[in-house]
């Protein structure tokens, strides 16, 4: 168990839907990572957030977005939703020491019907 | 940005075996990662290891940082071993990881 939970583990939708998936990291980390895991584009770098603000942007869609909150939790927002965006969802958090390890939760499984 | 290549793409192996995971960087990486993805789809953290050598039960890894490099070691492989693993390295001032296609793996009983 890496710390980090991740909410719902599956979601179903219909195309054209809004969703929302949440992440809480790791007790008292302030980063926060967002990755998505298709099958054509393997894993990759979404967007993360540094004690409730945008630190850095990857290959996110303008249909999607994020936000941290105060109590460091995260949610990660996609609407418009297509197939394509049918995905394995990973939220990682990192701590504040030497080490820049990330560790990552247990992932929101989303299929777009 | 970076690219990461992983070798072999895939390997199946009995119960027992040793193996050898190879990851290459073309520049230069921070940070660098293994991870175990299981059956599951989780995420398993297997090792931090930006430079030198670490061991872990099982499972050991050398990273040469100098020479762009990360292996990964399994000797007496288990069926519970069986997943897909998966390097990655952020590079420069960036915390993006970024991850290689995976090395699929099979230990058969």
């Amino acid at each position: 168990d890496s710390g980090v939970t991740q909410t719902p583990k599956h979601l179903i939708t219909a195309t054209g839907q809004r969703v929302t998936l949440r992440c809480s990291p790791r007790s008292g980390d302030l980063s926060v990572y967002w990755y998505q895991q298709s099958l054509d584009q393997g894993l990759q770098f979404l967007i993360q957030y540094y004690n409730g603000e945008e630190r850095a942007k990857g290959n996110i869609l303008e249909r999607f977005s994020a936000q941290q909150f105060p109590d460091l939790h995260s949610e990660l927002n996609l609407s418009s939703l297509e197939l394509g965006d049918s995905a394995l969802y990973f939220c990682a958090s990192r701590g504040e020491t030497e080490d820049n390890e990330q560790f990552f939760g247990p992932g929101t499984r989303l299929t777009v019907l | 940005g970076i690219q990461v290549e992983q070798s072999p793409p895939d390997l199946i192996l009995q119960e027992g075996a040793n193996s050898t995971l190879r990851c290459n960087f073309s520049d230069s990486v921070n940070n660098l990662q293994w991870f175990h993805q299981n059956p599951w789809g989780q995420l398993i953290n297997l090792f931090y290891i930006p430079s030198g050598t670490k061991q872990n039960g099982r499972l050991s890894a050398t990273t040469v940082a100098t020479e762009r490099y990360s292996l990964l070691y399994i000797s007496s492989s288990q069926t519970t071993d069986s997943g897909v693993y998966f390097c990655a390295g952020t590079q420069g001032g960036s915390e993006k990881l970024v991850f290689g296609k995976g090395m699929k793996l099979t230990v058969n009983p």
